[in-house]
């Protein structure tokens, strides 16, 4: 089992560029989940989704898209990045409301 | 809406003591979880321990114990027999039951002196 899986690992984007985070996971999860990571902090929430074909606004939801293309995939799309987006972004799932969340490995964004 | 804090920015100790690591908590929802996460300098997030509210026992894992004190808001993380690979930030976080989402605390970086 490979778990939680995020890709690219590092990116580096100019401002107003487009990209979209992968994750992927084979751990069955039903709910599954986009937080950020700013230096020194903890992780916020930006989007989730409780189950395949729904998605939610998390704490910090601005200038950020998700996608739930089935049950192992959730896509974070950044339309028009900006320098403030500039962070560590992980991705976890769950079995469902009040299980443990388990987490990617992360990836590495900047924008300059 | 919840809120943890973790007191403590930065930590040393001995090898092979134990540590006590700090969170306290705020919510109003009677039913909620609360987690530890250890992040080493790799990165990634590594799920430690769990207790629920509604817990009677204190729970443990192996080296790691959760001091729940529900009357006093807080959850704090017991290491005992410190390693070198303890070394690492640590955060604490909470799920209310109203809903799925994890909210974090800013974390405690904990160095293991050999």
């Amino acid at each position: 089992n490979a778990g939680v899986t995020q890709t690219p690992k590092f990116q580096v984007l100019k401002t107003g560029q487009s990209m979209t985070l992968q994750c992927a996971q084979d751990m069955n999860h039903n709910s599954m989940y986009w937080y950020r990571q700013d230096p020194g902090m903890g992780l916020r929430l930006i989007y989730y989704s409780a189950s395949e074909g729904t998605t939610d606004k998390g704490e910090v939801p601005n200038g950020y898209n998700v996608s739930r293309l089935n049950k192992r995939e959730f896509s974070l799309r950044l339309e028009s990045a900006a320098p403030s987006q500039t962070s560590v972004y992980f991705c976890a799932g769950n079995r469902g409301h009040g299980e443990t969340q388990y987490f990617g490995p992360g990836t590495r964004l900047l924008v300059l | 809406a919840q809120k943890i804090t973790q007191t403590q920015p930065g930590m040393f100790v001995q090898e092979k003591e134990a540590v006590t690591l700090d969170c306290t908590y705020d919510t109003s929802d009677p039913s909620y979880g609360l987690f530890w996460y250890k992040q080493p300098s790799s990165g990634e997030m590594i799920f430690l321990i769990y207790q629920g509210s509604y817990d009677q026992q204190n729970a443990t894992e192996g080296r790691y114990s959760l001091n729940f004190q529900k009357a006093r808001k807080s959850a704090n993380l017991v290491i005992s027999a410190s390693q070198l690979g303890d070394s690492a930030m640590y955060f604490c976080a909470m799920r209310a039951d109203a809903g799925n989402m994890l909210t974090f605390g800013g974390g405690t970086r904990l160095m293991v002196k050999p």
